[in-house]
């Protein structure tokens, strides 16, 4: 049973517009939501996070929303630009056990000049 | 700063072949693990480690080994490799007290 879903593999979008990635979690004992980026033969690296304590964190253009009554977050990038183009994965963690991730199966987007 | 780093970055293997998966941090992190990914499965917890002497499975441990005798060094151990197996690695560490995980470059496995 998937505990972290990202239920689109794939989006496109225009430079300039808004990205908008979602994902939906499960396990009530998640208290803390990550969102990394993934470009191809990389590693993941982190992009921004929110606990569950907030609805909304910002970070220049990033910015992550979490409802928790509807287990679920979303990231919102404005503008995109073509350097975005990456597969993001959403993650979360349970408190006293912050470092144990459990990932989403990351969403690809594709922002295109 | 060298942060996570992995060796080696491709490696094919025959089926019952043995290898070993080497990482090291310099950040001086308690907490190490190895994840793998495979195409539309994320990253998944095959074993982590929240200090020296401390291993505990994660997700998907069948078939791997480690262990943890330093801070800077986890080490995975295929002992016997299976087409199954092959998939990209990637090493991480954190603080135990810190919310951020830092990945590796990723080795990427195949077995024959």
């Amino acid at each position: 049973d998937q505990q972290v879903k990202q239920n689109s593999p794939s989006l496109s979008v225009q430079e300039g517009r808004i990205s908008i990635l979602n994902c939906d979690y499960t396990n009530s004992m998640f208290d803390y939501f990550l969102w990394y980026k993934k470009y191809p033969a990389e590693g993941p690296t982190f992009l921004i996070s929110i606990s569950s304590i907030k609805d909304k964190n910002e970070d220049g253009r990033f910015t992550v929303f979490l409802n928790k009554s509807a287990k679920h977050l979303s990231l919102h990038i404005v503008p995109s630009q073509p350097g975005d183009s990456a597969v993001y994965f959403c993650a979360a963690s349970v408190s006293g056990s912050n470092y144990k991730l459990t990932f989403g199966k990351g969403t690809l987007l594709t922002v295109n000049p | 700063n060298a942060g996570v780093t992995q060796t080696p970055k491709f490696q094919v293997l025959k089926t019952g072949q043995s290898m070993t998966l080497q990482c090291a941090q310099d950040m001086n992190h308690e907490y190490m693990s190895w994840y793998r990914q495979d195409p539309g499965m994320g990253l998944r917890l095959i074993h982590y480690s929240v200090g020296a002497g401390i291993t505990d499975q994660g997700e998907v441990p069948n078939g791997y080994n480690v262990s943890r005798s330093t801070t800077e060094d986890f080490p995975l151990r295929l002992l016997s490799a299976a087409p199954s197996q092959t998939s990209v690695y990637f090493c991480a560490s954190a603080r135990t007290s810190g919310n951020t995980i830092y990945f590796g470059e990723g080795s990427w496995l195949t077995v024959v």
